[in-house]
């Protein structure tokens, strides 16, 4: 199984743009064999599922988020990123980036999870 | 239909039984995998496509389906197993991942 790791800033401000990276190893991003994801989770509540991206370049969004999240990836640092613009206190969360499967679509590796709050 | 739904709580006494069902209309064409997480930790795979058991997983987790409904049955349960667990699967067009709303088993 391949490792990931997120990264970001632990602050953003109300209105501007959350951006994260998450970092790959063990594996290489350009695979076939994964899609990669990003899932948050607000303090005391549920899992919610982002988005994905593969290495065809096709993306998919949550369609609740999707006009805010943009998702892509850099193959030369093995590195996958979310970017989530217009941000406000309901988008306070624990960040988690993932490596799901392809074919049967199940989240296989998980990042250890980077807090993000939204507070000015 | 774009939703999973989960009861909010199962409670069981050590060694008996505790069964944790996911309903939606996808299930009955999408795979369902079943996460375990602990406070503070990321979530752990447990069961994936419905039936199938990761390894390193005990035996006493096990997974099926019927129809819309999917299950997760822990036999014997341990006060070890007491977490919050989470179904996951895709829309009916394989295009948005799903998860419930995650149950809370109390041992």
């Amino acid at each position: 199984q391949v490792q990931l790791q997120e990264s970001g800033p632990g602050l953003v401000k109300p209105s501007q743009t959350l951006s994260l990276i998450c970092t790959v190893s063990g594996g290489s991003i350009t695979t076939d064999n994964y899609y990669w994801s990003w899932i948050r989770q607000p303090a005391g509540k549920g899992l919610e599922w982002i988005g994905r991206i593969y290495i065809s370049g096709t993306t998919n969004r949550n369609p609740s988020l999707k006009s805010r999240v943009t998702l892509s990836m850099d193959t030369s640092k093995n590195q996958f990123s979310l970017q989530l613009t217009s941000v406000t206190a309901a988008d306070t969360a624990l960040y988690y980036c993932a490596g799901t499967l392809y074919g049967d679509n199940r989240i296989e590796s998980w990042g250890r999870g980077t807090l993000v709050t939204v507070s000015s | 239909s774009s939703e999973l739904t989960q009861s909010p709580s199962v409670s069981v006494s050590p060694g008996q039984t505790a069964r944790i069902t996911c309903s939606g209309d996808a299930l009955s064409i999408q795979y369902t995998h079943w996460f375990q997480q602990k406070p503070g930790q990321a979530p752990i795979l447990v069961i994936y496509k419905d039936t199938e058991r990761p390894s390193g997983i005990p035996e006493r987790f096990s997974g099926s389906s019927s129809g819309t409904t999917v299950t997760l049955t822990i036999s014997g349960v341990q006060a070890e197993d007491e977490a919050d667990y989470y179904c996951q699967s895709e829309d009916s067009d394989g295009n948005s991942v799903l998860f419930g709303g995650g149950t809370k088993l109390t041992v």
